[in-house]
């Protein structure tokens, strides 16, 4: 988990509300990347960024918004409009494109509950 | 498509006996590949990967790897299992869409890895 922070550690959401996940990295990582993971599920991609000011629609990006003003933040909003976001969320990061730059290392996650 | 696929849910092995966990990929070209555990309540830990080079990837904690290009696998290996390896164990898969250009990891299921006393 080393280099890359996540906070808090447990969100509880009410209905209704939009709820905002930390990402801090400091390993100098261009590329960042915002995972949900369901139990008995492997990890699906929300958002990812390859580099500042830019960042891309993973397969389940409804219902949740990113930005990245800094190369070392890339905080995910869970809007109203995700129905189910009950999960575990994870946040990585790597070097960026291209053979060993691509592993990505990754945050200790945070837990999301619906009151 | 490009996929990755661990076949099975749960592995159970005793302490001292060696283990494998299997992956098995679909992709397009050369494929990077990895291996990462999990264990509860925690974010992924890399374990190794395979981009060029080696069949057999030696990674952290005693683990390695061996890539089969014939069979398109990638199984996790270790000769001698510890109580403390008993966790999530996910295959993952660079994957690259011919449309738009993204490059992402893929992650199998996952297998959980009981090693007994």
């Amino acid at each position: 988990d080393g280099g890359i922070t996540q906070s808090p550690k447990y969100l509880f959401r009410k209905e209704g509300q939009n709820v905002t996940l930390s990402c801090e990295q400091n390993l100098n990582h261009d590329a960042m990347y915002w995972y949900r993971q369901d139990p008995g599920q492997g990890l699906r991609l929300i958002y990812y960024s390859q580099i500042v000011n830019d960042f891309q629609k993973g397969d389940i990006a409804e219902g949740y918004s990113v930005s990245r003003e800094k190369k070392e933040s890339f905080p995910l909003t869970v809007t109203s409009a995700q129905k189910n976001p009950t999960a575990f969320y994870l946040c990585a990061s790597s070097i960026g494109p291209g053979g060993t730059g691509e592993t990505q290392y990754f945050g200790p996650g945070t837990r999301l509950l619906v009151l | 498509a490009q996929s990755v696929a661990q076949p099975e849910d749960q592995v159970n092995v005793a302490e001292g006996n060696p283990l494998t966990v299997k992956c098995t990929y679909s992709v397009s070209g050369n494929p990077y590949l990895f291996w990462y555990v999990q264990y509860p309540n925690r974010g992924l830990q890399f374990l190794l990967k395979y981009i060029t080079g080696d069949n057999l990837v030696k990674g952290s904690y005693g683990f390695e790897a061996e890539f089969n290009k014939s069979q398109t696998s990638f199984h996790l290996k270790k000769p001698s299992a510890l109580v403390s390896d008993s966790a999530l164990y996910f295959c993952a898969v660079r994957t690259r869409a011919m449309d738009t250009g993204r490059r992402a990891l893929t992650f199998g299921s996952g297998t959980r890895l009981q090693v007994q006393p």
